[in-house]
C-alpha cells in the first residue's frame, strides 16, 4: 500500500515561513492535496491539486510537488495557522483504490 | 449553504455493532461521491471508505473490510456507515466528506462534516 511520510512536528515564529513536507513514492506525478485541522474542528481544505487554493483561504498557503517530496508552504505565518496539517492522494496501483492520508504534522507558532 | 452532518455515535462494547448517518443539504447529494474517514484519539486522520455518486462502487480500507458497509439514501439525502463487530480500536472520531467534484471520486474532499464520536470499550 502507498505510505505517505510527513514530519511529526514543524516549530516557527511569527512571520515567518513554515514549509510542511510529505514523502512518498514518486509523488511528482500524483494529485496531492492538505488538510488544516484544528483542536476540536473539522479539517478544512487548504490546497488542492498540488498548488490550487480554494476560495476563502489566504494566498499565504500554497504547495509544491517533485519527484519524491510535496511541500505545504505557509508564508508569513500567524498565530491562528497553528494545527495539524495532512498531506493526501489517490492510489490506484493496488487491488483496489485507496485514499490515503500522511501521518500528519503539527504546526506550532512560537 | 452545504452542509453535513453527522449523528448516531455513541460508546459501546466490543463485539456489538453501531449505525452512523450523514444528513445532507445544500447540493444535488445524487451526483456527488462521498466518503467516511477517521481520526482516533492521539492518531492522523484514516481513510474509511467511499460510495460513489449512485451507490454501485464501494471501497474499503483493510482495517474496516468485512465488519464495516458504507450505504447511501439518495431519496433522503443521507449516507450510512454500518459498523459491526467494533473492535476497541475502531474508537475514533468519524467524518463524512464529499468529494469536490460531481461524478469522480479521485479528487480532494470537500466540505466535511463536523464528526461524530465512536468510542468501542467494555
Amino acid at each position: 500500500s502507498y505510505v505517505l511520510t510527513q514530519p511529526p512536528s514543524v516549530s516557527v515564529a511569527p512571520g515567518q515561513t513554515a514549509w510542511i513536507s510529505c514523502g512518498g513514492n514518486n509523488i511528482g506525478s500524483k494529485r496531492v492535496h492538505w488538510y488544516q485541522q484544528k483542536p476540536g474542528q473539522a479539517p478544512v481544505l487548504v490546497v488542492y491539486d498540488v498548488s490550487g487554493r480554494p476560495s476563502g483561504i489566504p494566498e499565504r498557503f500554497s504547495g509544491s510537488n517533485s519527484r519524491n517530496t510535496a511541500t505545504l508552504t505557509i508564508s508569513r505565518v500567524e498565530a491562528g495557522d497553528e494545527a495539524d496539517y495532512y498531506c493526501q492522494v489517490w492510489d490506484s496501483n493496488g487491488d483496489h483504490p485507496t485514499w490515503v492520508f500522511g501521518g500528519g504534522t503539527e504546526l506550532t507558532v512560537l | 449553504q452545504v452542509q453535513l452532518v453527522e449523528s448516531g455515535g455513541g460508546v459501546v462494547q466490543p463485539g456489538t455493532s453501531l449505525r452512523l448517518s450523514c444528513a445532507a443539504s445544500g447540493f444535488t447529494f445524487s451526483t456527488y461521491a462521498i466518503h467516511w474517514v477517521r481520526r482516533a484519539p492521539g492518531k492522523g486522520l484514516e481513510w474509511v471508505a467511499v460510495i460513489s455518486y449512485d451507490g454501485s462502487n464501494k471501497y474499503y480500507a483493510d482495517s474496516v473490510k468485512g465488519r464495516f458497509t458504507i450505504s447511501r439514501d439518495n431519496s433522503k439525502n443521507t449516507l450510512y456507515l454500518q459498523m459491526n463487530n467494533l473492535r476497541p480500536e475502531d474508537t475514533a472520531v468519524y467524518y463524512c466528506a464529499r468529494v469536490a467534484v460531481a461524478a469522480t471520486w479521485i479528487d480532494w474532499f470537500d466540505p466535511w462534516g463536523q464528526g461524530t464520536l465512536v468510542s468501542v470499550s467494555s
